[in-house]
């Protein structure tokens, strides 16, 4: 069975702060995909990125960047310079690698209140 | 592109009835997959389609039905609605099923 656990239920920070966004995940599969999505008040689901298992590499797009360590099974999301717009649930999601199974396990979702 | 849409965007039930939702996936998208968020449970995969079947369900009870036309848009359907079904439905789609999936922006379910 896959999971998905973000420990962080709501996060609030203060305008142009920093904050990062924890995510842990549990499968069996030797491959598998991790994306991050973002859900505005307006109830859409807003995909930012996806990572496969075997590339490592960590990636930052803007203020936005994300820390991938197979080691520790975490893929964790920093906002650098955090701003109101940025206010919204962060949702970490899994799906695994075997063939005609694509269905996404999310977590629980992280809310993050940007206070200007 | 156009992104993924959902019809109607809100809707208002009461129990016993049945209902059904209507998801248009993103030009050339041959995969849709559905998904149930609810406070308690979070979001929940509810099935996949592509190319008219139904590849994958999730764990949900038979109430929860749905198909796909050969336009690749897809229903859903939940009938003798309890007041559990209120929720957010939300659709994706994606190119193939395991490329990243795209949603809309849901339909909210209130079950009265």
């Amino acid at each position: 069975a896959q999971k998905v656990t973000q420990a962080q239920t709501e996060i609030s920070v203060v305008e142009k702060e920093d904050v990062t966004l924890d995510c842990v995940y549990e499968t069996r599969d030797t491959t598998y995909y991790l994306f991050w999505y973002k859900q505005p008040p307006s109830g859409e689901l807003v995909f930012l990125i996806r990572r496969n298992s075997f590339d490592e590499q960590n990636e930052i797009s803007g203020r936005y960047s994300w820390n991938f360590q197979k080691s520790t099974s975490s893929f964790n999301f920093t906002i650098t310079a955090s701003q109101v717009v940025d206010s919204a649930v962060y949702f970490c999601a899994l799906r695994g690698g075997e063939a005609g199974s694509y269905q996404l396990t999310f977590g629980k979702g992280t809310k993050l209140s940007v206070i200007p | 592109k156009a992104g993924v849409t959902q019809t109607p965007r809100y809707l208002i039930k009461t129990r016993g009835q049945q209902v059904t939702l209507s998801c248009s996936p993103i030009s050339g998208h041959r995969s849709v997959s559905w998904y149930q968020q609810t406070p308690g449970q979070g979001l929940q995969f509810l099935f996949e389609y592509f190319s008219e079947t139904q590849r994958n369900k999730g764990n949900f009870p038979g109430r929860f039905s749905g198909r796909q036309f050969s336009n690749s848009r897809s229903e859903m359907n939940v009938s003798t609605l309890e007041l559990g079904d209120s929720a957010l439905y939300l659709c994706a789609s994606s190119y193939g099923g395991k490329e990243t999936q795209y949603f809309g922006p849901g339909t909210r379910l209130l079950v009265l």
